[in-house]
């Protein structure tokens, strides 16, 4: 089945600072690669998502990238500010499937 | 609008008891999804409902794990005579398509 890796496990930047996080996936078949953020106590809310079909993808300070033939897909997040402070999620989907696959996390800390 | 909605936020059990956890889902959204997600780890996928299909219950661990989803809408996933491993905050999440999925805020359960 997919195995999804994802680095780092924290990260910690000055406010202002861009952050960067990367996602392996192994199987070829995957074509959909979610984005999850998760505050503390509450659930993972997607932020942003990318399609097999499209090399990039960007919305306000928030960018993913996507590289079909590596197999890898990261998350880019500009002039980072507290409150993206949280842990970040990345995924991968097979097809039409049912099942989403799901990276370990990354603590991202945003230091004011 | 409201969200996905998810019953007990806390629960804390004695090892063999059984117990049942609640997921209302965004009204409309056809697809639900239960998880698993265990401290400091990624999200454990455990079963997928979709319409009037059967579910994908590929990801339940054993048998002492089930759900069901009533009239296409609220599902209840239940644990019977819990471990201590079973310990772990049980997402549950929707989506109106194979996609985009739209998390609660989960239900903490602690097996003493």
């Amino acid at each position: 089945g997919e195995n999804v890796e994802q680095h780092p496990s924290t990260l910690s930047v000055q406010e202002g600072d861009s952050a960067v996080i990367k996602c392996t996936y192994s199987d070829s078949a995957s074509n959909y690669f979610p984005w999850y953020k998760q505050e503390l106590g509450k659930g993972p809310q997607l932020i942003i998502d990318i399609r097999s079909n499209v090399g990039e993808k960007k919305d306000q300070r928030i960018a993913v990238t996507l590289n079909k033939t590596a197999k890898h897909f990261s998350l880019h997040i500009t002039e980072t500010q507290p409150e993206d402070s949280a842990v970040y999620f990345c995924a991968a989907s097979i097809g039409f499937g049912n099942q989403f696959y799901f990276g370990t996390g990354t603590s991202l800390t945003v230091i004011p | 609008g409201a969200g996905v909605s998810q019953s007990p936020s806390n629960k804390v059990t004695e090892k063999g008891k059984d117990v049942e956890l609640r997921c209302d889902p965004i009204s409309g959204h056809t697809a639900l999804y239960w998880y698993r997600q265990r401290l400091g780890q990624g999200l454990e996928f455990l079963i997928y409902f979709q319409g009037n299909s059967a579910p994908d219950k590929s990801g339940l661990p054993s048998d002492r794990f089930s759900a069901e989803r009533t009239g296409g809408s609220v599902s209840t996933l239940t644990i019977q005579r819990t471990q201590q491993e079973d310990s772990a905050v049980y997402l549950c999440a929707s989506s109106p398509r194979r996609r985009e999925q739209y998390f609660g805020p989960g239900t903490r359960l602690t097996v003493t």
